[in-house]
């Protein structure tokens, strides 16, 4: 079945520490996007990409970092210069404007 | 400002009725697009439900309807006939220009639906 995967699904991480979160779909969709979601609030855009070897910044970048090499693939790295890390992150794709975005069940990051 | 707002943070409705999820929108474009997700305790985001603001006529998929009212800004969600598995997470989102990428959020509402 085609969908998009991330893993992984928990992941602990002491202060000053990056982590990278994976996420492959296999859609064959050119776009892609990385959300943030903080309790009782709606999806900030962290990163989304148009296509491979693209990307632009959203709304919230700082602290982050993401590359395209493949079309599969759109790995989130958080670096320890994000201050509050701690949060649901969701991966997406599209076939582009104005489709709906397809997500990944999440990777939820709690940093110690 | 772009702006979705959801004014409603949690919801009770009883199996087998019908409810309305409000959501009004902000934008100064002429295209956009409007969405309704579902966030089961899973967590995955699903889509529900699409109108493009100029669709003349209201958007149906299945049990949910989007009521717009473009002169309003509103876009409600209708769920009719709900069913246990309809308590979740319900946000609505828009792109403000069709030809974009940012796809904005609201705070989302909570549904409980009982039996």
């Amino acid at each position: 079945d085609g969908g998009i995967t991330q893993s992984p699904k928990y992941l602990f991480r002491k202060e000053g520490q990056n982590v990278t979160l994976s996420c492959e779909q296999n859609l064959n969709h050119d776009a892609m996007y990385w959300y943030r979601q903080d309790p009782g609030q709606g999806l900030r855009l962290i990163y989304y990409s148009q296509i491979v070897n693209d990307f632009q910044k959203g709304d919230i970048a700082e602290g982050y970092s993401v590359s395209r090499e493949k079309k599969e693939s759109f790995p989130l790295t958080v670096t320890s210069a994000q201050k509050n890390p701690t949060a649901f992150y969701l991966c997406a794709s599209s076939t582009g404007p104005p489709g709906e975005l397809f997500f990944g069940e999440g990777s939820r990051l709690t940093v110690l | 400002a772009q702006k979705i707002t959801q004014t409603q943070p949690g919801m009770f409705v009883q199996e087998k009725e019908a409810v309305t999820l409000d959501c009004t929108y902000d934008t100064s474009d002429q295209s956009y697009g409007l969405f309704w997700y579902k966030q089961p305790s899973s967590g995955e985001m699903i889509f529900l439900i699409y109108q493009g603001s100029y669709d003349e006529q209201n958007a149906t998929e299945g049990r949910y309807s989007l009521n717009f009212q473009k002169a309003r800004k509103s876009a409600n969600l209708v769920i009719s006939a709900s069913q246990l598995g309809d308590s979740a997470m319900y946000f609505c989102a828009m792109i403000p220009d069709t030809g974009g990428f940012k796809t904005i959020f609201g705070a989302g509402t909570r549904l409980f639906v009982k039996a």
